[in-house]
């Protein structure tokens, strides 16, 4: 399977605990992304890269959320000492520069519980 | 902030109905594109409109970007049970960045 795949794809942890979830994009895309989305809304933006770098990070982002993309290929969100209000599904998407349709293209997300 | 609302937020119809769903922002944005997502995936991309007063047309579906660039709509013409899902609106203020709109929730009933 060649598209974007996250791990893993459910996590359940208690408050204060610290989680951190991996993306694997499409291998070709330079472009990759991390979206929260919580149940029936719409995902929203957390930070996007390009390649290694880390070009935009949202102000809805606090200090205990921190992604890395190292070598420009597979990424990682953690998130440490957990609060309820962080239980969402963490989507990662992938694109390429240029493409024409500037097409996002996601994995199945990582759900995170946190009790 | 870049907000794109959408409604209705949610829509429940009979099989065979006709319905349109509408995006609306304050903003202009470069393009415009329209995801469908299901249950425990991430959103798949239906269609991308640049140009202000574009109509795409993909099988029942028919995409509008509105002539200033800040609002679109889908229509669905005799929806079907497979059409079930969330319908997503994707601003792209800049060349790189997509703001997703509140999300519509869709089922058709059989």
């Amino acid at each position: 399977d060649t598209g974007v795949s996250q791990d893993p794809r459910h996590k359940i942890t208690k408050r204060g605990q610290n989680v951190t979830f991996r993306c694997d994009p499409i291998s070709e895309h330079n472009r990759l992304y991390w979206y929260r989305q919580t149940l029936g809304q719409g995902p929203e933006f957390l930070t996007y890269f390009q390649n290694e770098a880390q070009l935009e990070k949202s102000r809805l982002l606090s200090d205990r959320f921190s992604a890395e993309r190292p070598k420009g290929s597979f990424s990682t969100l953690e998130i440490q000492r957990t609060e309820q209000g962080d239980s969402a599904m963490y989507l990662c998407a992938s694109s390429l520069t240029g493409a024409n349709t500037g097409e996002l293209f996601f994995g199945e997300g990582s759900r995170l519980t946190v009790l | 902030t870049q907000l794109l609302e959408q409604s209705p937020q949610f829509l429940s119809i009979q099989e065979g109905e006709n319905l349109t769903v509408y995006c609306n922002s304050s903003s202009v944005f470069s393009s415009l594109q329209w995801y469908r997502q299901e249950p425990g995936e991430g959103p798949v991309l239906l269609v991308t409109v640049v140009t202000g007063g574009e109509v795409k047309k993909l099988k029942r579906l028919t995409f509008q970007f509105g002539d200033a660039r800040k609002d679109s709509s889908l229509h669905i013409t005799a929806a079907q049970p497979g059409d079930t899902g969330l319908y997503l609106c994707a601003g792209r203020p800049s060349t790189y960045k997509y703001i997703f709109g509140t999300g519509t929730r869709l089922k058709v009933l059989a």
